[in-house]
């Protein structure tokens, strides 16, 4: 069966640091795989999505940025975080464009 | 850009009541989704609804999509305190867009 993994659970950094979060799929190959950022308790921001190895696309324009090395792997970075970056990051993975997304449990990011 | 509305924002319930809950757009969407998420975990898909006027049931739970696609409903019957959650609509159109969420709170 296919599983998502993410990591870390929990994160404080301060202004200015770098971010790395990172993302795996298991049991599936070629995987749709999206960055979503949720405010506090509310709907969900597509950020990037990728449907290949290098390919990426941005939704919204930031100092946030993602890569996608290996095929079932997906990583969120940023050079220099800064408060309104604070946020609750969700990697989600999906066999085609837009059908029915598996999540990974999320990472809550607070910038300080 | 195509957007869901999702209502009531906040609901507070009793155990055994019945709700619904609703998902509206002015925009035609090719199928859409329902997501409950619980607190610090990620959305999990409950069901897929791609027909106008189609009818889908999980256990308590009764999904409609409005015979003109712009439109869903989610119906829970004797509502338990495990229903407890945030219910995400998303649909597929143009883009793929998520509603902002219903948070529905059941109290033993």
């Amino acid at each position: 069966s296919q599983t998502i993994h993410q990591w870390p659970a929990t994160l404080v950094q301060p202004v200015g640091s770098p971010l790395s979060l990172e993302c795996t799929v298991e049991g599936t190959s070629n995987p749709n795989l999206y960055w979503y950022r949720q405010a506090a308790g509310r709907g969900l921001q597509l950020l990037f999505y990728s449907v290949g190895i290098g390919q990426i696309s941005s939704e919204v324009p930031q100092n946030l940025s993602a890569s996608r090395p290996q095929d079932r792997q997906f990583i969120l970075s940023s050079k220099k975080l800064l408060l309104s970056d604070s946020g609750f990051y969700l990697c989600a993975w999906s066999p085609l464009r837009d059908s029915g997304y598996t999540f990974g449990s999320g990472t809550r990011l607070t910038v300080v | 850009t195509q957007l869901l509305e999702q209502s009531p924002q906040f609901l507070s319930i009793q155990e055994g009541e019945n709700l619904t809950v609703y998902c509206n757009s002015s925009s035609v969407f090719s199928s859409l989704q329902w997501y409950r998420q619980e607190p610090g975990e990620g959305p999990v898909l409950l069901v897929t609804v791609v027909t106008g006027g189609e009818v889908k049931k999980l256990k308590r739970l009764t999904f409609q999509f409005g015979d003109a696609r712009k439109d869903s409903s989610l119906h829970i019957t004797a509502a338990q305190p495990g229903d407890t959650g945030l219910y995400l609509c998303a649909g597929h159109g143009q883009n793929f867009v998520f509603g902002p969420g219903t948070r529905l709170s059941v109290l033993p």
